[in-house]
């Protein structure tokens, strides 16, 4: 099974500031990976896939990118509905999900 | 547009069984790859199984803590997704998403809005 490992675990930041969140794969899953927002009850939505792509109505200030089994998701400048709980997920094979990064209001 | 629409969440009491159903709408149903992920109170997301779309004959997959007590069906007359859950363990305490792939994929692009089961006695 492919391993995710998902870091921080949380954050905090401010309206403004730029994140990045970094998802570590245990092997080679040649960009079939997504990112995720959730808020807290709702259902988790599609922010990217294949590891930069946006999905459409996704703001600009949303970014992936990778290097090597390092992806990584961006924030360029927070805003305030941006604070929420991330995830990445990869689709090589059988799914499996990061740990989740919760970004709080610092 | 898509939907997606769970439901079948209950209370029930370990070692029971439920069976939750999704009704899918605003795409066609027979092209896309079907899932249900969980997540546990508190805690992070985890992919239950899946169902492939009719060009792989709907195979099913499943993750290692549910085979053997989960199975995932499909009705295609019905444009509908069912998880039936056997054998409960309070572990498996958590909102049940029915999730939607691109096409033959676990990219999941449409969630539905969770259905809770709760495994207490």
């Amino acid at each position: 099974d492919i391993q995710m490992t998902q870091s921080p675990s949380s954050l905090s930041a401010s309206v403004g500031d730029r994140v990045t969140i970094t998802c570590r794969v245990s092997q080679d899953i040649s960009n079939a990976l997504v990112w995720y927002q959730q808020k807290p009850g709702k259902a988790p939505k599609l922010l990217l896939y294949a590891a930069s792509r946006l999905e459409s109505g996704v703001p600009s200030r949303f970014s992936g990118s990778r290097s090597g089994t390092e992806y990584t998701l961006t924030i360029s400048s927070l805003q305030p509905e941006d604070f929420a709980t991330y995830y990445c997920q990869h689709y090589y094979s059988n799914p499996s999900f990061g740990g989740g990064t919760k970004v709080e209001v610092k | 547009e898509v939907q997606l629409v769970e439901s079948g969440g209950n209370l029930v009491q370990p070692g029971g069984s439920l069976r939750l159903s999704c009704a899918a709408s605003g795409f066609t149903f027979t092209d896309h790859f079907m899932a249900w992920v969980r997540q546990a109170p508190g805690k992070g997301l985890e992919w239950v199984g899946h169902t492939a779309n009719k060009a792989k004959n709907y195979d099913t997959q499943y993750a290692a803590s549910v085979r053997g007590r989960f199975a995932i069906s499909r009705d295609e007359s019905k444009n509908s997704m069912y998880l039936q859950v056997n054998s409960l363990k309070t572990e498996d305490t958590a909102v049940y998403y029915c999730v939607k792939g691109v096409g033959g994929t676990t990219n999941f692009d449409h969630w539905g809005q969770g259905t809770l089961v709760t495994v207490s006695s």
